[in-house]
């Protein structure tokens, strides 16, 4: 089983949809999740940044993680054509080496008007 | 805020050329760096990790003869591919982090490619 699993798409939803984007891991040690969003020929940006269980809400994104199930998932509200791109899930273990992030392989979505 | 610049964005040059590649946070000072190579269609997948004043550590598989990575101060890393061959053709970015607990910001990356 791979540390993170996410599922890489396409996903194509008309503009103004809500987006829902998943990653499930199998390592309990994580501890800090993040979401990044790569344009085409970009780096990645950082979306959203959690520490532990719980949401967060950022304008048109909110961020879930529910460490239980060891789960986590990025909802993008009213979405536009913009947000058309790869976007990364990304997490790790508290202590240690930042080196150590594990990166989803990232899931394709794409906005039509 | 948080903000990686790096340079150049592009580079197409012959095989045998040794290749610099800039790496600066502009508005934070970054205790560590990490350099990634991306494949197409892939997730990133990191290379080394620097830290300013010591030496880079490279994760398995990584040639640090191949690769030199300087980090000398708190806002510059830099990536060196030494006798850049066709096989190094790739999207390598760097990413850096300000403090232990804190997220690490990407550049917008370099794409190479040898002839």
């Amino acid at each position: 089983q791979k540390e993170v699993e996410q599922d890489p798409g396409p996903l194509s939803v008309p503009e103004g949809a809500i987006v829902s984007l998943n990653c499930t891991y199998s390592n309990s040690a994580f501890q800090y999740f993040m979401w990044y969003r790569q344009y085409s020929r970009k780096g990645p940006e950082l979306l959203m940044y959690t520490y532990s269980s719980g949401n967060k809400e950022d304008g048109r994104f909110t961020a879930q993680v529910d460490k239980s199930s060891k789960y986590i998932s990025l909802f993008i509200r009213d979405s536009q054509p913009s947000d058309s791109a790869t976007y990364l899930c990304a997490m790790r273990s508290s202590g240690g080496s930042q080196g150590n992030l594990i990166f989803g392989k990232g899931t394709k979505l794409s906005v039509k008007p | 805020g948080a903000v990686v610049s790096q340079h150049p964005s592009r580079v197409i040059c012959k095989s045998g050329t040794s290749v610099k590649i800039e790496c600066r946070s502009l508005d934070f000072q970054a205790t560590t760096m990490f350099w990634y190579r991306q494949f197409p269609k892939k997730s990133l997948m990191l290379m080394a990790t620097s830290n300013e004043g010591s030496k880079a550590t490279y994760e398995q598989g990584v040639e640090k003869d191949k690769f030199l990575i300087n980090h000398a101060s708190l806002t510059l890393s830099t990536l060196t591919v030494t006798s850049a061959h066709p096989e190094d053709s790739s999207f390598y970015i760097c990413s850096a982090s300000f403090a232990g607990d804190q997220p690490q910001h990407f550049g917008d990356g370099t794409r190479l490619s040898i002839l």
